[in-house]
C-alpha cells in the first residue's frame, strides 16, 4: 500500500459536534482528495488540493471544510456534523491529473467510518 | 462536467460464467478511463487502465468511441472477483456510482 493513512479509522459522535479527519502521506505526491463512500452513490468528491494552501471544491462540499499547511497532511472538517454526514470517508492522492500527465493513478487510504448519532 | 455512468448498482453471475461490468462515458475529446476495485475489507485500487490495454486478472476494458463505453470484462469469472467496482474518468474525479459485483459459487 502506498503511504496514506487515515485517523482515526472509526469514530461516533453527536449531532452538532464538530469533527475532523486527518489523511498524512508520505509519497510527496502533489494532489490529495476526500471522498464519501455511499450506497448507491459510489465515490463522491468532497475537497481537493493541488498544493499546500491551494483546496477547491468538489461535488458535496457543503458542510465540509479542508485545509492543508503540510504537503504530507490533509485535513477534512464537519464544523458541525450532521446524521446525513454519517459515511465511510476515504483519503486518495495523486501525482498529477489533467494537463499535466495522463497516469494520475489515484492512491486511496484505508478509509474512516464516521457515525454520527 | 466529465461523467461517467454505471447502470448497474448490482451484479450476480455464477463462478465460471461471462461477466461485463458497464461503464458509460459522456464527455467529448480524448477520454482515459480507470476501472478501480475494492475487495472487502480492503482499500480502493486501480484495476486497469485503458491505455495500458494490459490485463489485469483476467479483466479487459476496451474503450469504444463509437458506443462512449468502456465495459470491463473477464470471460470466465472467480468468486475472488466479487467486489465493489468503479469505472472513472483520468481527470475529473468523478467516479461511477459502483457496481457491486457478486461471483456465486
Amino acid at each position: 500500500d502506498a503511504g496514506i493513512t487515515q485517523s482515526p479509522r472509526h469514530k461516533v459522535t453527536e449531532t452538532g459536534t464538530p469533527v475532523t479527519l486527518r489523511c498524512h502521506q508520505t509519497e510527496n505526491h502533489r494532489y490529495m482528495y476526500w471522498y464519501r463512500q455511499d450506497p448507491g452513490h459510489g465515490l463522491r468528491l468532497i475537497h481537493y488540493s493541488y498544493g499546500v494552501k491551494d483546496t477547491d471544491k468538489g461535488e458535496v462540499s457543503d458542510g465540509y471544510s479542508v485545509s492543508r499547511s503540510k504537503t504530507e497532511d490533509f485535513l477534512l472538517t464537519l464544523e458541525s456534523a450532521t446524521s446525513s454526514q454519517t459515511s465511510v470517508y476515504f483519503c486518495a492522492i495523486s501525482e498529477s491529473t489533467s494537463g499535466l500527465s495522463s497516469y494520475n493513478e489515484q492512491f486511496f487510504g484505508p478509509g474512516t467510518r464516521l457515525t454520527v448519532l | 462536467a466529465q461523467r461517467v455512468t454505471q447502470p448497474e448498482k448490482l451484479l450476480s453471475v455464477f463462478k465460471g460464467a461471462p461477466v461485463e461490468l458497464k461503464c458509460n462515458y459522456s464527455y467529448s475529446g480524448s477520454p482515459e478511463l480507470f476501472w478501480y476495485v475494492q475487495y472487502s475489507r480492503q482499500r480502493l485500487q486501480l484495476l486497469l487502465r485503458h491505455i495500458s490495454r494490459e490485463s489485469i486478472k483476467g479483466f479487459t476494458a476496451d474503450l469504444n468511441k463509437g458506443e462512449t463505453s468502456f465495459h470491463l470484462k473477464k470471460p470466465f469469472a472467480q468468486e475472488e472477483d466479487s467486489a465493489m467496482y468503479y469505472c472513472a474518468p483520468n481527470n475529473d474525479m468523478r467516479f461511477g456510482a459502483g457496481t457491486r459485483l457478486t461471483v456465486k459459487p
